[in-house]
């Protein structure tokens, strides 16, 4: 069974501090991966996507995620990120029948102003 | 479009009670989902629907039904709410193509808060 591993469950940054969030999964087919976004109280948002082609995915409000397929990697990055950002952050892997999504468990991340 | 749509927001059910919580989508998706969510465990699959009248169990489906008679509606049905189904339940849809076609980025609904005492 396909699995999504997310390595910090909480980060805090500082307003301008550089982002990376770590996401591998396991699975040794084709893959297309995604980063969702759950600002507090809010449902999930798309964040970006990946399917084919460019393994450098920019996404919208800044992030961008880089597909590492020797790696089983798909690591979400925003060079300076703002108050804005606080957020919990999704990474999912789709390779099955059915689109079904599997979703890492989430990484909170709290910017302070 | 509204998207996809879920009601009701909140909902305190007593053990041993039954729900059926809605969810609608205006975007002609063929694909739809329940995902249930939990502090610290991510979304997990509940049920999936690949087309009205085909539905498939997900990650976990023990206590909970589902049916897709249109295009449009995916309920999800709590027959004997137990402590364990406390969560906070998301809908979404997709297109897809069909099998190994998939790829087509899922929406969310607003979600429902359910709590069972």
């Amino acid at each position: 069974a396909q699995s999504v591993s997310q390595h910090n469950h909480h980060v805090i940054l500082s307003e301008a501090a550089s982002l990376e969030l770590g996401c591998n999964y396991s699975y040794g087919g084709t893959v297309n991966l995604f980063w969702y976004v759950q600002y507090p109280g809010q449902h999930l948002q798309l964040l970006l996507k990946y399917f084919s082609g460019d393994p450098l995915v920019k996404g919208i409000k800044g992030f961008e995620a880089e597909f590492i397929k020797s790696k089983f990697s798909f690591n979400l990055r925003k060079p300076s990120v703002q108050w804005s950002d606080t957020a919990e952050y999704f990474c999912a892997v789709n390779a099955e029948y059915g689109n079904k999504l599997v979703f890492g468990a989430g990484t909170i991340l709290r910017v302070k102003s | 479009n509204a998207g996809v749509t879920q009601t009701p927001k909140f909902r305190i059910l007593k053990i041993g009670q039954s729900m059926t919580l809605q969810c609608t989508q205006d975007m002609n998706h063929n694909y739809m989902y329940w995902y249930r969510q939990d502090p610290g465990m991510g979304l997990k699959l509940i049920y999936y629907s690949v087309g009205a009248g085909i539905t498939d169990k997900g990650e976990v489906p023990n206590g909970y039904n589902v049916s897709r008679s249109t295009t449009e509606d995916f309920p999800l049905r709590l027959e004997l709410a137990a402590p364990s189904q406390t969560s906070v339940y998301f809908c979404a849809s997709s297109y897809s193509r069909g099998p190994g076609q998939g790829g087509y980025e899922q929406y969310f609904g607003p979600g429902t808060r359910l709590t069972v005492t």
